[in-house]
């Protein structure tokens, strides 16, 4: 099972570009990397998904390099309201049906005026 | 959103007592989840399911039973709830090209 390592916190100031990197040394073939947002009692919102290179939607990027043994989600210029905690995840949930993911704690970012 | 909702939000019981917690989702989606979330732990599943009447244990199924009988309803049981399983209880669904999933707001369960 791959596991991810990310950091626990980070801090950031309004209308700066965050990126939070996760350390995935073991992923499959079969793999991607799934990244989701949880706000205080909520659930996690899915964010973004990719396998390689760079994937970019109306919140963020994604950049993975050739390895794939890592990758990168890219906030640009956040605001208070991304204040959250980020998940990364790897695993074969395209072909799959999830039940092998593996929830690390996450990286809580707070966004400072 | 994913149509996807909890019942109840809010419970508070005593141990030894049965609990049932329910998911609904309108979305007609096969694979619907049950995890727990507590402080120091990510997001632990405690069963699955993959379509009606198929159920599977995820890495902490003990003490809970579910139960699917329709595609829309998961239900989750705690036959005699214990302290332990004080948590707050996330339902989700998978969908989407990706394999997302699509999370309830989630039932903050408190066994006292």
């Amino acid at each position: 099972l791959a596991k991810t390592t990310q950091p626990i916190s980070m801090d950031s100031y309004e209308g700066q570009e965050v990126n939070i990197t996760c350390s995935h040394n073991n992923i499959a073939t079969n793999d991607y990397i799934t990244w989701y947002q949880q706000f205080p009692s909520q659930g996690p919102r899915f964010i973004i998904q990719g396998y390689k290179t760079k994937v970019t939607n109306e919140v963020a990027s994604l950049f993975i390099p050739a390895d794939r043994k890592s990758s990168t989600l890219s906030l640009p210029r956040v605001s208070l309201s991304d204040t959250a905690v980020y998940y990364c995840l790897v695993g074969d949930s395209v072909a799959g049906n999830n039940r092998k993911l593996i929830w690390g704690l996450g990286t809580s970012l707070a966004v400072n005026p | 959103d994913a149509g996807i909702t909890q019942s109840p939000r809010h419970k508070v019981t005593e141990t030894g007592t049965p609990v049932t917690l329910r998911c609904h989702q309108t979305e007609n989606h096969r694979y619907m989840y049950w995890y727990r979330q507590d402080p120091g732990h990510g997001l632990r599943l405690i069963h699955y399911s993959y379509g009606v009447k198929d159920t599977d244990k995820g890495e902490v199924s003990d003490g809970y039973s579910v139960s699917r009988s329709k595609t829309e309803d998961f239900l989750l049981t705690l036959e005699s709830a214990t302290s332990s399983q004080t948590s707050v209880y996330f339902c989700a669904i998978r969908g989407g090209d990706t394999g997302e999933l699509f999370f309830g707001e989630g039932s903050r369960l408190t066994v006292l």
